[in-house]
C-alpha cells in the first residue's frame, strides 16, 4: 500500500470553490477508486475507473468529477455543487482480476 | 439492493476477553465478503476474506448464508486490536460495498 499517495493531507476550501485532490499509484494497478469516509457512515464510493480514459459513477457521484488520463493517476475534483464536501477522502487501487483494494493515506477536506 | 450492516458503532471489551464484531449483508447471489481494518494513524488495509478461510492476527470470520452474516471473532482480545473495522461485500467484479464500521476498543 506504500505505492499509493494522496496529496495534500489537509485541504481547506472556501464555499463556492472547486478543489482537486490528487491520487497517484506506482503499483501498476488497473483499477482505481475514490471513497468518502464520514463518521457513522463508513466508506461510500464516489467514482471508480477500471481502465485509462474510462470511469463510472459510484453511489454518491453528484458534485464530484474525475479523470483518468494516465494509469497512475486518478484525480478527484470536488465542485461547488457538492453540498456537504467536508469529509475524509480515500483513494484505492487494485490489480485487474483481484479483489484486494489497497488504500492511500487519505485527504481531509474542510470547507470554511 | 446490496447492503452491509454493522449494528455496533462502538464496541469495548477487556484485554483477554472474547470479541465479536457483527456484520450482516443482503445480496442476491453468492457473496464474497471481507473485513478491512484501520489502526490509528495507519491506512485502511485488508484483514481477511471469507474465501481464504484463514486466521489473521487470531481473527476468524465464518460466512453464514442462512443468517446472512459474516461476524469477525477473536477468542482473546489484545490491546493492539483496538482499531476501526469495516465489513465489505464484493459487488460485481471489483466494487466493494462497505458497512458503517465498528470502532473496537480493548481496555487493559
Amino acid at each position: 500500500d506504500g505505492g499509493i499517495t494522496q496529496s495534500p493531507k489537509y485541504l481547506f476550501r472556501k464555499e463556492g470553490q472547486n478543489v482537486t485532490l490528487s491520487c497517484e499509484q506506482n503499483l501498476n494497478h488497473d483499477a482505481m477508486y475514490w471513497y468518502r469516509q464520514d463518521p457513522g457512515q463508513g466508506l461510500r464510493l464516489i467514482y471508480y475507473s477500471q481502465i485509462v480514459n474510462d470511469f463510472q459513477k459510484g453511489d454518491i457521484a453528484e458534485g464530484y468529477s474525475v479523470s483518468r488520463e494516465k494509469k497512475e493517476s486518478f484525480p478527484l475534483t470536488v465542485t461547488s455543487a457538492q453540498k456537504n464536501p467536508t469529509a475524509f477522502y480515500l483513494c484505492a487501487s487494485n490489480r485487474d482480476g483481484t479483489d484486494t483494494q489497497y488504500f492511500g493515506p487519505g485527504t481531509r477536506l474542510t470547507v470554511l | 439492493a446490496q447492503r452491509v450492516t454493522q449494528p455496533e458503532k462502538l464496541l469495548s471489551v477487556f484485554k483477554g476477553a472474547p470479541v465479536e464484531l457483527k456484520c450482516n449483508y443482503s445480496y442476491s447471489g453468492s457473496p464474497e465478503l471481507f473485513w478491512y481494518v484501520q489502526y490509528s494513524r495507519q491506512r485502511l488495509q485488508l484483514l481477511l476474506r471469507h474465501i481464504s478461510r484463514e486466521s489473521i492476527k487470531g481473527f476468524t470470520a465464518d460466512l453464514n448464508k442462512g443468517e446472512t452474516s459474516f461476524h469477525l471473532k477473536k477468542p482473546f482480545a489484545q490491546e493492539e486490536d483496538s482499531a476501526m473495522y469495516y465489513c465489505a461485500l464484493l459487488q460485481g467484479a471489483q466494487k466493494l460495498v462497505f458497512g458503517q464500521g465498528t470502532r473496537l476498543t480493548i481496555n487493559p
